[in-house]
């Protein structure tokens, strides 16, 4: 039984698009996250929400909004894609001190 | 301003003999480490972890340790498995947990049969 998981697992769309990543978890933890893998292979945290508030916001650009409609799911929603966005993106929920990750989304922008 | 690194982009060991993966901070308000396991396609899996106010943590093969006058941590994994080889994420957190994970680039670790 999954627990974190994400969709879609690929994603490829061209520049300019407006796209969705959707992620779940059945953990029944409070805060969830995501975070960013880029080309260099270097994980950064890009935002972090509790219980459907957001908590964190690693200044990642206004085409990125988070949407949290209720503590198990944690989607985010990326505007006007742009080459640079390509990178694989985790989604992640924390137990009590560990996150657990989910598959990733390898988003490709074209 | 990279506050955690590995060094070594990759290590390769013999299976059955140890594996040692490092790590260093910058940041001195972190309390709490942890050890995360990657293999290709998948999500990064927690390993193990090590609270500041501890210098070891062991669970099966995998002990971690801390040295924090050093600011420098490492993973040893004894007797190591070619299941093993994986990149290896070390971060780090302030408030004993409760603050965001800081990663370290990550080590390839490679076990030769």
């Amino acid at each position: 039984d999954t627990a974190v998981s994400q969709t879609p697992k690929y994603l490829v769309t061209q520049m300019g698009n407006d796209k969705s990543i959707k992620c779940e978890q059945n953990l029944g933890h409070d805060t969830m996250y995501w975070y960013k893998q880029d080309s260099k292979k270097f994980l950064k945290i890009m935002f972090s929400y509790n219980n459907k508030e957001l908590i964190i916001n690693e200044t990642v650009p206004n085409r990125f909004s988070p949407k949290s409609p209720d503590k198990a799911h944690l989607n985010l929603h990326i505007n006007s894609l742009e080459l640079g966005d390509s990178a694989v993106y985790f989604c992640a929920s924390r137990g009590f001190y560990e996150q657990y990750f989910g598959p990733g989304t390898r988003l490709t922008v074209t | 301003d990279q506050q955690v690194k590995q060094n070594s982009p990759s290590l390769s060991v013999q299976e059955g003999r140890i594996s040692i993966l490092n790590c260093d901070y910058t940041n001195s308000m972190f309390d709490y480490f942890l050890w995360y396991k990657k293999y290709p396609a998948e999500g990064p899996t927690f390993l193990i972890s090590i609270s500041s106010i501890k210098d070891k943590n062991e669970d099966g093969r995998f002990t971690v340790f801390l040295n924090k006058s050093a600011k420098h941590l490492s993973l040893h994994i004894v007797p190591s498995q070619p299941g093993d080889s994986a990149v290896y994420f070390c971060a780090a957190s302030g408030d004993f947990g409760n603050e965001k994970l800081t990663f370290g680039t990550g080590t390839r670790l490679t076990i030769i049969p």
